[in-house]
């Protein structure tokens, strides 16, 4: 069945450092890909998307990559700052199964001033 | 807007005991789903809703395990005779319907606790 592999957290940075949060997948046919964000005492929010190979979805300063060919979507920012502190899953939903989103473990980034 | 709307926020029960855990979609939203979030985990997907309907409830982990959304908005999660193991966020999300998949929008989530 799908699955979504992610790096084991917690990843600490200090502040202005680069960030990558590694994100792989197993599926059949072509999944949509996400980042969600769950920021301390808040809900889960969808931080970006790809539909399809090679799309790169950005917000925020966030950017990743829909990588077919190594199965991966790998979360990166060039300047993370301490608002950035909060636990980023990956996870993938195919149009076939009902658009129900399939989740990695999360990793949480704290990031220090 | 109003976003999802979970109630209650926090749910403290016994073993043995019967729960229901409501969950108020974004207005217009025909899509439902529910997941459940142990701690350090990732969301699992539990049911997914399209209408009135349970299209896919391959993730309800046993028969006591049971949904409803009998007027295609509010959707309640019943679990009956709670065991420990069941202690966990459990999150609603609701999304527009259409083609292709469309972004799921989270509520707060109900933590649920079985002593």
């Amino acid at each position: 069945g799908n699955s979504v592999t992610q790096m084991e957290g917690p990843v600490t940075l200090s502040e202005e450092a680069f960030l990558t949060i590694n994100c792989t997948y197993t599926a059949t046919g072509y999944p949509s890909l996400f980042w969600y964000v769950q920021y301390p005492g808040e809900g889960l929010q969808l931080l970006l998307k790809a539909t399809k190979a090679d799309d790169k979805g950005s917000n925020k300063g966030f950017e990743a990559t829909y990588r077919k060919e190594t199965t991966s979507f790998h979360l990166e920012k060039g300047s993370v700052q301490v608002s950035d502190s909060a636990v980023y899953f990956c996870a993938l939903s195919s149009y076939n199964q009902g658009g129900k989103l399939i989740f990695g473990q999360g990793t949480e980034l704290s990031v220090k001033p | 807007g109003a976003g999802v709307s979970q109630t209650p926020s926090n749910k403290v029960t016994e073993k043995g005991k019967y729960v229901e855990l409501r969950c108020d979609p974004i207005s217009g939203h025909t899509a439902l789903y529910w997941y459940r979030q142990s701690l350090g985990q990732g969301p699992e997907f539990l049911i997914y809703f399209q209408g009135t309907g349970a299209a896919d409830d391959s993730g309800l982990p046993n028969d006591r395990f049971f949904a409803v959304r009998p007027e295609g908005s509010v959707s309640t999660l019943k679990i009956q005779r709670t065991e420990r193991g069941d202690s966990a966020v459990y999150l609603c999300a609701s999304s527009t319907p259409g083609p292709g998949v469309n972004e799921q929008f989270f509520g707060p989530g109900t933590r649920l606790t079985v002593l």
